[in-house]
């Protein structure tokens, strides 16, 4: 089945610092990422939307210029956490889909901002 | 504007129960009904999913039930197994550009041995 990749499973860093994740189609070509955030025992909050070279399209409240988003390839987006804070701490998760296909979902990213 | 209502928020089921798992949505652009399941520090994973020109589907264990006209889908989890306990969303999706997700609040399953 479809594989999606997410890097790193688990970041702690100080404040002030800005965290990277990286999300990889591993068999299939993604035109379309999506990238959630998940509070412990809450739903998925879809945060943004992104397409292969196009700007990312975010959600009402999420601030793009705090949460960066690339999607630079078919198989890879980039979510960038800029000068992160303690209430930017989460687990963030990625999806992926092709044109027409369901979305399949990464192993998530554990955020902790000390 | 909640969209998606999914009950019960919790449910515990004895090995070999049957547990039920319910979604009732608003918008009627939605044109398909996936039923994702979550474990504790994954992401979600597709588990089965139904169009609206069906009423029924079943792989294995697990049946999605649809109901087009009272705008509701239901999922059923036959001879339930310790395994299958977990956090379970439905996600119905149409209606928009690019196959954005709109999740139900998740229930999470127990299903004791």
């Amino acid at each position: 089945g479809a594989v999606v990749s997410q890097h790193p499973s688990r970041v702690i860093c100080k404040s002030g610092t800005s965290v990277k994740i990286e999300c990889r189609s591993l068999d299939f070509q993604a035109t379309t990422m999506f990238w959630y955030r998940q509070f412990p025992k809450q739903s998925l909050m879809l945060m943004a939307t992104s397409n292969e070279g196009s700007k990312a399209t975010y959600e009402q409240g999420v601030e793009k210029d705090k949460f960066l988003i690339n999607h630079a390839s078919l198989t890879l987006s980039t979510l960038t956490v800029t000068s992160a804070h303690p209430e930017d701490s989460s687990f963030y998760i990625c999806s992926a889909r092709s044109a027409g296909g369901p979305q399949h979902f990464g192993d998530g990213t554990r955020l902790s901002i000390l | 504007q909640q969209q998606v209502k999914q009950s019960p928020q919790s449910l515990i089921v004895q090995k070999g129960g049957i547990s039920i798992i319910n979604c009732a949505y608003e918008n009627t652009a939605f044109d398909y009904f996936p039923w994702y399941q979550q474990f504790p520090g994954k992401g979600p994973a597709l588990l089965i999913a139904i169009r609206p020109d069906v009423s029924e589907k079943k792989e294995g264990r697990f049946t999605i039930s649809f109901n087009k006209s009272a705008k509701q889908f239901s999922l059923h989890i036959m001879d339930s197994q310790p395994g299958d306990s977990a956090t379970y969303f439905c996600a119905p999706r149409g209606g928009t550009s690019y196959g954005k997700l709109t999740f139900g609040q998740g229930t999470i399953l127990t299903v004791h041995p």
